[in-house]
């Protein structure tokens, strides 16, 4: 079966400092990947979704960006964390190309960013 | 920007009491649809898949009304369990076969004794 596995949990930053979230899939081959922000109270912002190995699209213009070295790896990452950055991050995948598109999306359990 | 509202809520019902949620999109050429549930601090997690036919499963039901563009999620005999957080998702084709989700911010549903 598949999973997938999201680290760390919880995660105190200092304004300024880099950032490193790390996202894998096992089980599959070729998922789509995504990266997700929610504030506090707020929806699911998509941040980054990842088609293929090294192939990243961005969503919206931000203070982040995300690599995927290997098929079933994800990164997000930050040279210089901002205040504003804070917030629950949330990895996803589905089936990637020629599948059920009514597979739906599965998510990691998250890492709660805190910038201070 | 393709949009997926919903109503925030929240929802405050007695246990046993049935209770129906509403999200509209505004992409028409969305291909598929869910409803996922949200619990306090935790990662969405899928509920159920909405067909154009509707389905059922168990005490839940989701419909798809495509030349309105909504879809709604009817739960019936409420359970203390069901309260979260049920956040309505719209899959768009982006080309190449391929689909990203566009969720909405999520109906808040509270069942009291």
């Amino acid at each position: 079966s598949q999973t997938i596995h999201q680290w760390p949990a919880t995660l105190v930053q200092p304004v300024g400092s880099p950032l490193s979230l790390e996202c894998t899939v096992e089980g599959t081959s070729n998922p789509n990947l995504y990266w997700y922000r929610q504030a506090a109270g707020r929806g699911l912002q998509l941040l980054f979704y990842s088609v293929g190995i090294g192939q990243i699209s961005s969503e919206v213009p931000q203070n982040l960006s995300a690599s995927r070295p290997q098929d079933r790896q994800f990164i997000l990452s930050s040279k210089k964390l901002l205040l504003s950055d804070s917030g629950f991050y949330l990895c996803a995948w589905c089936r990637g190309l020629d599948t059920d598109i009514f597979h739906g999306y599965t998510f990691g359990s998250g890492t709660r960013l805190t910038v201070v | 920007r393709k949009e997926v509202e919903q109503d925030p809520g929240p929802f405050n019902v007695p246990e046993g009491a049935t209770v129906a949620f509403n999200c509209t999109y505004s992409n028409s050429a969305s291909q598929s649809f869910f409803w996922y549930r949200q619990d306090c601090r935790k990662e969405p997690k899928l509920l159920m898949s909405v067909y154009s036919s509707g389905n059922e499963d168990g005490r839940f039901t989701a419909q798809l009304n495509r030349a309105s563009q909504y879809i709604s999620l009817l739960i019936r005999d409420s359970k203390l369990s069901d309260s979260a957080t049920y956040l309505c998702v719209v899959n768009d084709p982006i080309g190449g076969g391929s689909y990203i989700p566009t969720f909405g911010r999520g109906t808040s549903l509270i069942v009291h004794p």
